[in-house]
């Protein structure tokens, strides 16, 4: 696709209910991260891949965060027994090149994520 | 730890105005320093990438520098239009384990009004 696709752009969940989200990186790129963005605040880090492999998890704030990449393109980021400290943006950017190289980094638009 | 600070915290001008935001940074070691505008309820896209050797980079009417000794950045942006109102982010890269590893700044929420 043209840019870094994510859905859904919003999901309101009940505390405990499990959700997933999407993000579908540009064409052919090898890097992929999940940020978590409160309001008024710049994105926190929470995990990386270069291709399918997960090289970076440091960023997950719980065992309940999950992230996978099976196939190296497609990504899916997984929060079971949902918190209403989970509320937040989810920001998914992908990048061509592989992270230790200086590559620019494409955002896609977010999935806001509230918690009731 | 590794920081990033940004400052101001917010700012309104008028249209047609300059201003310049400032990035302090604590990341050690140093890979490169980014800047992007992240307009409300969309993603950041970048304006500038610069790394150790590169003091200053422009793209259109912004215009970022950097001083690795001080460890700061400023954006500066000329002759402001009311579409620049948006939150502007400095991200510091440092190298690590896995290659990097990218520390946002909190942004400035920069308001433009006619």
């Amino acid at each position: 696709g043209a840019g870094v696709s994510q859905s859904p752009r919003y999901k309101v969940a009940k505390r405990g209910q499990d959700v997933a989200l999407r993000c579908d990186p540009i064409s052919g790129h090898v890097s992929l991260f999940w940020y978590q963005q409160a309001l008024g605040q710049g994105p926190e880090f929470l995990t990386y891949f270069q291709n399918e492999a997960q090289l970076d998890k440091s960023g997950l704030p719980s065992d309940r965060f999950f992230a996978e990449r099976p196939e190296g393109s497609v990504s899916t980021l997984k929060i079971q027994r949902t918190q209403q400290e989970d509320s937040a943006v989810y920001l998914c950017a992908s990048s061509l090149v592989a992270v230790e190289l200086t590559g620019e980094l494409f955002f896609g638009e977010g999935s806001r994520l509230t918690v009731l | 730890k590794n920081q990033v600070e940004q400052s101001p915290q917010s700012l309104i001008i008028l249209e047609g105005k300059n201003c310049t935001l400032q990035c302090n940074y604590t990341v050690s070691p140093f890979s490169n320093l980014r800047w992007y505008k992240q307009d409300t309820g969309r993603g950041p896209v970048s304006l500038t990438i610069m790394t150790f050797s590169e003091n200053t980079k422009s793209n259109g009417r912004y215009t970022a520098t950097l001083d690795a000794d001080t460890k700061q950045s400023s954006l500066h942006i000329t002759a402001s239009q009311l579409s620049d109102s948006a939150s502007y982010i400095c991200v510091v890269s440092a190298r690590d384990n896995y290659g990097q590893n990218f520390v946002f700044g909190p942004g400035t929420r920069l308001s433009v009004l006619p």
